[in-house]
């Protein structure tokens, strides 16, 4: 069966722009999380879904960082006035419960200029 | 903060086994040992987990000490599509602060040589 996919693979953005990052998880995982991996930092937890529950958002960097989920499938991140230092690749993985096996995405390459 | 250490690089002759070393001695009663990698340019891929018994399935062993302070990964007879890095995760499966994300550090680089 199909994985998680994400779009888009790149994306290229001037700094102070919005830019939106889409997942879409394994179909009937209930729980969905989002990772960043950057040079200076490795991979990093950022926010993560489970069900109705409210979202675990411990890892957002800033204010400027949020994601939503929408019927409990497709999540977008989106970060707000996008500095420099947003640049890294940005991973969403998902798992059929909390405690289960987490599948990657194959990640969004995101540049900053 | 990680709560697991490994060494920064390894290096495997094909066909051998590789053997990767992790410590995790401040691991609670309820963190599970995970092992996942990630292939250049990939997102990360579950190898095995387990909580204090050696583990086996198709890709991996998993031997954990009797004080569940360390455990080490065996990849049985290393291909060169096993070179990645390799990280070592405790995580538990129910409640506490590690629960549900993966803490990663900065893992192993396991490079196989022809």
């Amino acid at each position: 069966g199909a994985g998680v996919s994400q779009s888009p693979s790149n994306k290229v953005t001037e700094k102070g722009k919005d830019v939106e990052l889409r997942c879409d998880p394994i179909s009937g995982h209930t729980a969905l999380y989002w990772y960043r991996q950057s040079l200076g930092q490795g991979l990093e937890f950022l926010i993560y879904f489970q069900g109705n529950s409210a979202p675990d958002k411990s890892g957002l960097p800033s204010d400027r960082f949020s994601a939503e989920r929408t019927g409990g499938s497709v999540s977008t991140l989106t970060i707000q006035r996008t500095q420099q230092e947003d640049s890294a690749v940005y991973l969403c993985a998902s798992s059929v419960a909390r405690d289960g096996e987490q599948f990657f995405g194959p990640g969004t390459r995101l540049t900053v200029l | 903060d990680a709560k697991t250490t490994q060494p920064t690089s390894m290096d495997c002759a094909e066909g051998r086994a590789a053997n990767l070393p992790c410590n995790h001695s401040t691991i609670s009663g309820n963190e599970y040992v995970y092992w996942y990698r990630q292939i250049h340019s990939q997102g990360p891929q579950y190898i095995i987990h387990g909580l204090k018994n050696n583990e086996t399935n198709e890709m991996a062993s998993l031997i954990i000490t009797e004080d569940r302070k360390s455990s080490t990964l065996i990849l049985p007879h290393a291909t060169l599509r096993d070179t990645a890095v390799y990280y070592c995760i405790v995580r538990a499966n129910a409640g506490g602060t590690s629960y549900g994300k993966l803490t990663f550090g900065q893992g192993t680089i396991l490079t196989v040589h022809p």
